[in-house]
């Protein structure tokens, strides 16, 4: 079976400094891997995706970048955080062509 | 552009009544629908799914979901709601690129 796993659960980082959330995929290959941010009452912000290994499409302009150095790994980055970065980062994936997403346990950033 | 609406930010319900959870989408064609359910600090599990057919669609946890074309809508119900459904509940709508769009969230609260 397949299972996403996400690293750290909870980070406390000042602003200014550097970020790497990690998400890993097994039991599955070429997965479309998903990050997402959310607030509270905001609902789900969709922040990247990417459909292949290098392949990254933004969905909005941020402080926040994201990479896929390997099939089920995506990382999500920055170079300096800023009080705004502070949600809940969740990463999900999908297979081929279907919509259906099946979403990590998420990671709390809180940026001081 | 798709969009989805639910316009219960709270519900309370006590435990042991039904359940009806409200979900209002924009699409052109016939859309891919989701129910999501969060537990506080958790990622998103899946619920049920609508992608065609029968129009009343059974899910996890004893939940099910009715899609009406002519109103847009594809409510989430439960006969009898136990106090471990409290949670936040999140529609979605499928998109273009296997994306998902995701309503604001409808938190329950179950009264014992």
């Amino acid at each position: 079976s397949q299972t996403i796993h996400q690293w750290p659960a909870t980070l406390v980082q000042p602003v200014g400094s550097p970020l790497s959330l990690e998400c890993t995929v097994e039991g599955t290959s070429n997965p479309n891997l998903y990050w997402y941010r959310q607030a509270a009452g905001r609902g789900l912000q969709l922040l990247f995706y990417s459909v292949g290994i290098g392949q990254i499409s933004s969905e909005v302009p941020q402080n926040l970048s994201a990479s896929r150095p390997q099939d089920r790994q995506f990382i999500l980055s920055s170079k300096k955080l800023l009080l705004s970065d502070s949600g809940f980062y969740l990463c999900a994936w999908s297979s081929g062509q279907s919509y259906e997403q099946y979403f990590g346990p998420g990671t709390r950033l809180t940026v001081t | 552009a798709q969009s989805v609406t639910q316009p219960d930010i709270h519900i309370t319900v006590s435990e042991g009544a039904s359940l009806e959870l409200r979900c209002n989408y924009s699409y052109g064609a016939t859309p891919y629908l989701f129910w999501y359910v969060q537990s506080p600090g958790q990622g998103l599990q899946l619920l049920l799914k609508y992608f065609s057919g029968d129009t009343l669609v059974q899910g996890i946890k004893g939940f099910e979901a009715e899609f009406k074309r002519s109103q847009s809508s594809f409510n989430l119900r439960k006969p009898s709601v136990h106090w471990s459904d409290a949670a936040e509940y999140f529609c979605a709508v499928g998109r273009g690129g296997n994306k998902l769009t995701f309503g604001t969230g409808t938190q329950l609260k179950v009264e014992l």
